[in-house]
């Protein structure tokens, strides 16, 4: 059972455009909300995290909005770049349990 | 400071081989982490430790063992493998507390034929 939904799977954007990728979580009792960059052939690294008593963080051109009564929260990435292009994961944690998403390949086209 | 370091990097394994990936942490880490990624379907957990001593199953355990030998090390087994475990395994830590970010490893990508 997937603990945390993930979408859209693949996303190709023109540079300079905006970048959506949205998740969703079943579980309250979550409370911590982490979002992952992997690029081909490394690991992922935490990119951005929100906690749940906010409902906006924002980091460069990378921001978190999070609809707690929705159950639900997106990234956005601003003014995308050929760089920006990799996999992005969201993730649910509570007591140092992870829960990551299916993964969203984004393409940034120059 | 070199993180999370796993070995191999690379393996080819023939059904019903054995073989132990090693991972170490170097920033005094409680917790550490085994997962598998496939394709579509993201990052799943395999087993857990949340401190030395312990271990815990997650998500898709079956046909795996761990040790986690002490506070440094965090080892992921398989006894005899099977095709289906082909995949890119990731080792990770984390620190104590909630909001606190997992540290990856550069991955072992096991093939199994």
């Amino acid at each position: 059972q997937q603990q945390v939904k993930q979408s859209p799977q693949s996303l190709i954007v023109q540079k300079g455009g905006i970048s959506i990728i949205n998740c969703a979580y079943e579980n309250t009792a979550f409370d911590y909300f982490p979002w992952y960059q992997q690029f081909p052939g490394k690991g992922p690294a935490l990119l951005i995290a929100i906690r749940p008593d906010v409902s906006e963080k924002k980091e460069g051109r990378f921001t978190i909005s999070f609809n707690k009564s929705a159950k639900q929260f997106s990234l956005h990435i601003m003014d995308s770049q050929p760089g920006d292009s990799a996999t992005y994961f969201c993730a649910a944690a509570r007591s140092n349990q992870f829960y990551f998403g299916t993964g969203t390949s984004l393409t940034v086209i120059p | 400071n070199a993180g999370v370091t796993q070995t191999p990097k690379f393996q080819v394994l023939k059904t019903g081989q054995s073989m132990t990936l090693q991972c170490a942490q170097d920033m005094n880490h409680n917790s550490m982490y085994w997962y598998r990624q496939d394709p579509g379907m993201g990052l799943r957990l395999i087993y857990y430790s949340a401190s030395e001593g312990t271990t815990d199953k997650g998500e898709v355990p079956n046909g795996y063992n761990v040790s986690r030998l002490n506070k440094r090390e965090f080892s992921l087994r398989l006894e005899s493998a099977a095709p289906s475990q082909t995949s890119v395994y990731f080792c990770a830590s984390s620190g104590e507390g909630g909001y606190t970010e997992a540290f990856f490893g550069q991955g072992t990508r096991l093939t199994v034929v």
